[in-house]
């Protein structure tokens, strides 16, 4: 398998742009997850997804980020517009819920950067 | 207060050393704990899991949980150049939240 798959990996973009993260999780894995991570906080979850459907969406900062997951194999994170304070590393994860004692396996992340 | 804790460092150390690398909680109903090691520009990637109190070993690192103290430690021993990352202890009730601490820098010396 080739584990979870995050594009695009580097993103710079002007305050006020949208911008669109994406994420195939572990085929078979029901549960996928989206982290920030920053110096300061450390990793924060945002949503996550059981089935395909927002189950947690409880650290969504605002309403200008948003998330998708149309069907088992994809999901997308959308910020609009965006800030510099936006700017982070956006992971994605994911499990099987039948493995309930094991950890989550992650993507390399997409880098955000946001002038 | 934040449900879990961890000491962010930086550890810098020799290699050889012994590392220990320690957590606090305050939930109590955490049952599953586990350390995830991450490379610079890498997500992280899981490295130990334990279920309830006690240790578990494999290889040169070994996993200790505490429960009754609400505290969780990785241990080093023999440590590489290679194991030089952020470590992060994390941890869930059983539903899939796992809730992470914010991670330890670790350099080991050459």
């Amino acid at each position: 398998d080739a584990g979870v798959i995050q594009s695009p990996r580097h993103e710079v973009t002007e305050m006020g742009q949208e911008v669109t993260l994406r994420c195939k999780p572990i085929s078979g894995h029901d549960y996928l997850f989206w982290y920030r991570q920053t110096m300061m906080r450390g990793l924060e979850l945002l949503i996550y997804f059981n089935n395909n459907v927002p189950i947690d969406d409880s650290g969504m900062p605002e309403d200008r980020f948003s998330a998708k997951m149309p069907n088992a194999s994809f999901s997308t994170l959308k910020i609009q517009p965006s800030e510099p304070r936006d700017s982070a590393v956006y992971f994605c994860a994911s499990t099987s819920g039948q493995a309930d004692g094991y950890g989550y396996t992650f993507g390399s992340g997409t880098r955000l950067t946001v002038v | 207060q934040k449900e879990v804790e961890q000491d962010p460092g930086p550890l810098s150390v020799p290699e050889g050393a012994i590392v220990s690398l320690n957590c606090t909680y305050s939930n109590s109903a955490f049952q599953y704990f586990m350390w995830y090691r991450q490379y610079s520009r890498k997500g992280p990637e899981l490295l130990m899991y334990t279920y309830s109190s006690g240790n578990k070993e494999d290889g040169r690192f070994t996993a200790q949980v505490d429960k009754s103290s609400k505290y969780i430690s990785l241990f080093i021993r023999d440590s590489q150049p290679s194991d030089s990352a952020t470590y992060l202890c994390a941890m869930k009730k059983g539903a899939n939240n796992l809730f992470f601490g914010t991670g330890t820098r670790l350099t080991v010396i050459p």
